[in-house]
């Protein structure tokens, strides 16, 4: 089975422009979550999803980012506008519900890096 | 606030031998504790956890121990492998919370042959 696909794996892009990055979760996982990492904050929560339904995004950072998830199969992640400081990993992750034993399965992440 | 914070950032260990990682929590709520493993370019995967309700939890070569009181918990690796060598990460969550994790800094681990 496919596990978590994230694209894209890599991302340069400058100041101020628009990043989309792509999440297909496991087929049949009811829950979406976007992690950031970064070396100053570790890996981070931004927003989960259950049955396409944002849940959380106490953990977005500021009104550039934004998350939808349109489907059960695909969620994306927008910063608009980038700035330097969005440089970070971005993981994808996603589980059978919300239970809390459920296991969470994580994409390769998207390597962002905003000149 | 760190809710989760794992102290040592990095641990070097002969292969065979056994390796202890450390984790420390704050939030006395949380009830079910897990660890992660990362290799270089590829995400985090599940490798151990535990309930509150338990003090030690085995898999093989992993055991995790949970301290409740001291809000302590403690990955052992017996015997470390070269190919454990690799990030380590523990979360805690609270079950009727959610599934969302709270993850600390990692202890990159590295397993001499």
């Amino acid at each position: 089975d496919a596990g978590v696909i994230q694209s894209p794996r890599h991302e340069v892009t400058e100041m101020g422009q628009e990043v989309t990055l792509r999440c297909k979760p496991i087929s049949g996982h009811n829950s979406l979550f976007w992690y950031r990492q970064t070396m100053m904050r570790g890996l981070e929560l931004l927003i989960y999803f259950n049955n396409n339904v944002p849940i959380d995004d106490s953990g977005m950072p500021e009104d550039r980012f934004s998350a939808k998830m349109p489907n059960a199969s695909f969620s994306t992640l927008k910063i608009q506008p980038s700035e330097p400081r969005d440089s970070a990993v971005y993981f994808c992750a996603s589980s059978r519900s919300l239970a809390g034993w459920d296991t969470q399965y994580f994409g390769p992440g998207t390597r962002l890096t905003v000149l | 606030d760190q809710q989760v914070k794992q102290n040592s950032p990095s641990l070097s260990v002969q292969e065979g031998r056994i390796s202890i990682l450390n984790c420390d929590y704050t939030n006395s709520m949380f009830d079910y504790f897990l660890w992660y493993k990362k290799y270089p370019a590829e995400g985090p995967t599940f490798l151990i956890s535990i309930s509150s309700i338990k003090d030690k939890n085995e898999d093989g070569r992993f055991t995790v121990f949970l301290n409740k009181s001291a809000k302590h918990l403690s990955l052992h690796i017996v015997p470390s492998q070269p190919g454990d060598s690799a990030v380590y990460f523990c979360a805690a969550s609270l079950k009727a919370a959610g599934n969302k994790l709270t993850f600390g800094g990692g202890t990159r681990v590295l397993v001499k042959p």
